[in-house]
C-alpha cells in the first residue's frame, strides 16, 4: 500500500514569509510525529498525534509553529514568519498505535531552505 | 531532555569489513528501543524494535543486542557491503522518541 508521503519536496523560502508543509499517513495510522533534523544535528521531535487526544506540542521551538491534523488523516505543519534556523528537513511518521512499541513510517521529508 | 548519544558520528569501512557501532540512552524508565536506517534522499526505514533486556535482533547481516541495565545498544553489520552506507539512528522510545544524532557508515567498494 502507499506509503506516507509529504509535500512539497522542497521548498524555499526568504526569511519573514510564512510556509505550510503537508503530510499524508498511512491509512489506519492513529499516530503522527513531526520531526526535523537540522545539518549536522540529529532528529528533533516537534509535535504528535494521536487519535483524537490533545496533540503534545511540548517538541514545537516557538509560537512561531503550528500543527493541525484532522482525524486521523491528513497533517500541516506551519511556520509563520520564517528565520534562517528553521532551515532543515522536515520528517512526517506515522504508526498504528502510539501507546505500543510500533516502528514508525516515515515520509520522504520536506527540505525547506530559507533565505 | 532525555540524552540519546550515538558514536562514532562517521565510519569509513572497505567491503567486506565487519562493523559495528553503539547507541546509549538513559538505563531507567526504559520502554523501547528503536534502530533505523536513512539511506540518502530516502525515508528512514525501520531495521528492529527492542524491548527486553538481552535482547537479540537479526536481519540478514545486520543485528543488534540491547543491554537496558546498563542503557546501550549495539547494531553489528557482518561483511559490509556498499550498499549498508547510510545513516542509522537509534531512538529512545519512552512515550515519545528521542533520537540520536546518528552513526554515518560509509562503505567503499
Amino acid at each position: 500500500g502507499a506509503g506516507v508521503s509529504q509535500s512539497p519536496s522542497n521548498k524555499v523560502t526568504e526569511k519573514g514569509k510564512d510556509v505550510e508543509l503537508r503530510c499524508d499517513p498511512i491509512s489506519g495510522h492513529t499516530a503522527l510525529y513531526w520531526y526535523r533534523q537540522r545539518l549536522g544535528q540529529g532528529l528533533e521531535f516537534l509535535i504528535y498525534f494521536q487519535g483524537n487526544s490533545a496533540p503534545d506540542k511540548s517538541g514545537l521551538p516557538s509560537d512561531r509553529f503550528s500543527a493541525e491534523r484532522t482525524g486521523e488523516s491528513v497533517s500541516t505543519l506551519t511556520i509563520q514568519r520564517t528565520q534562517q534556523e528553521d532551515s532543515a528537513v522536515y520528517l512526517c511518521a506515522s504508526s498504528t498505535d502510539a501507546t505500543g512499541p510500533y516502528e514508525q513510517y516515515f515520509g520522504p521529508g520536506t527540505r525547506l531552505t530559507v533565505t | 531532555i532525555l540524552n540519546v548519544e550515538q558514536s562514532p558520528q562517521s565510519l569509513h569501512v572497505q567491503e567486506g569489513d565487519s562493523t559495528n557501532f553503539t547507541c546509549s540512552f538513559p538505563s531507567s524508565n526504559f520502554y523501547a528501543l528503536h534502530w533505523y536506517r536513512w539511506e540518502t534522499a530516502k525515508s528512514p526505514e525501520a531495521l528492529f524494535v527492542m524491548t527486553l533486556n538481552g535482547d537479540e535482533k537479526k536481519k540478514g547481516r545486520i543485528s543488534a543486542t540491547l543491554n537496558t541495565k546498563e542503557g546501550y545498544s549495539y547494531l553489528y553489520i557482518k561483511g559490509s557491503q556498499p550498499e549498508d552506507s547510510a545513516t542509522y539512528l537509534c531512538a529512545f522510545h519512552f512515550n515519545k522518541f528521542y533520537f540520536g544524532s546518528g552513526t554515518k557508515l560509509n562503505v567503499k567498494p
